[in-house]
């Protein structure tokens, strides 16, 4: 079993739609969760971080985390052409001392249709 | 400049070339990252430096050779390329925290002929 499972898509959608990203892992030690956007022929960046459990919301972007069913989800709301890119999850083991270890999902295409 | 740089942002090179990527962080961080990205695969961690020491290398082949000669520049020496390295090679930096929250340049696309 992969350390980090993420849906690759594509997904496509239209303009004005609640989309939802998703990714499940394996490793319950792992404590910072991420989701990087990445525009095409762009390097990732960084869109919203949280630690442990629980919602947290920054204007349209909502990510949560189910460490019980170690399952994260971003979910964009009124989604626009702009939001199209490739979403990746990431997270981190802080036990895993020393290196600043990030483990990726796949990242998943998203293209949002005027 | 800001934020993390990478250069050349486009490579092609024949199996017989030796060329280098660099890749400079004006953030003041202490750890730096080299990852190559291919096509439906997640990102490959390849090595990791932090205060100039190398503290990780993910069984990368030798034909890879990176160097970091100082905590804000990190390069990437290629020789003898094989075609299947051809992909989006990405530098990222992060400071020394428990989040390991990292920042990543715009990537380098190297194609091998």
């Amino acid at each position: 079993q992969k350390e980090v499972e993420q849906d690759p898509g594509p997904l496509s959608v239209p303009e004005g739609a609640i989309v939802s990203l998703n990714c499940t892992y394996s490793n319950s030690a792992f404590q910072y969760f991420m989701w990087y956007r990445q525009y095409s022929r762009k390097g990732p960046e960084l869109l919203m971080y949280t630690y442990s459990s629980g919602n947290k919301e920054d204007g349209r972007f909502t990510a949560q985390v189910d460490k019980s069913s170690k399952y994260i989800s971003l979910f964009i709301r009124d989604s626009q052409p702009s939001d199209s890119a490739t979403y990746l999850c990431a997270m981190r083991d802080p036990t895993q001392g020393g290196s600043e270890k990030l483990v990726f999902g796949k990242g998943m295409k998203l293209t949002v249709n005027p | 400049e800001t934020g993390v740089t990478q250069t050349p942002r486009h490579l092609v090179m024949g199996m017989t070339n030796k060329k280098s990527l660099k890749c400079e962080q004006h953030l003041g961080h202490n750890a730096m990252y080299w990852y190559k990205q291919s096509a439906k695969k997640p990102l490959e961690l390849m090595f990791v430096y932090n205060f100039k020491e190398q503290t990780e290398n993910n069984s990368v082949p030798s034909r890879f050779s990176p160097e970091c000669p100082n905590s804000s520049h990190l390069f990437l020496h290629l020789h003898t390329l094989q075609p299947e390295d051809s992909a989006l090679y990405l530098c990222a930096s992060s400071q020394e925290t428990v989040s390991g929250t990292q920042y990543f340049g715009p990537g380098t696309r190297l194609t091998v002929l």
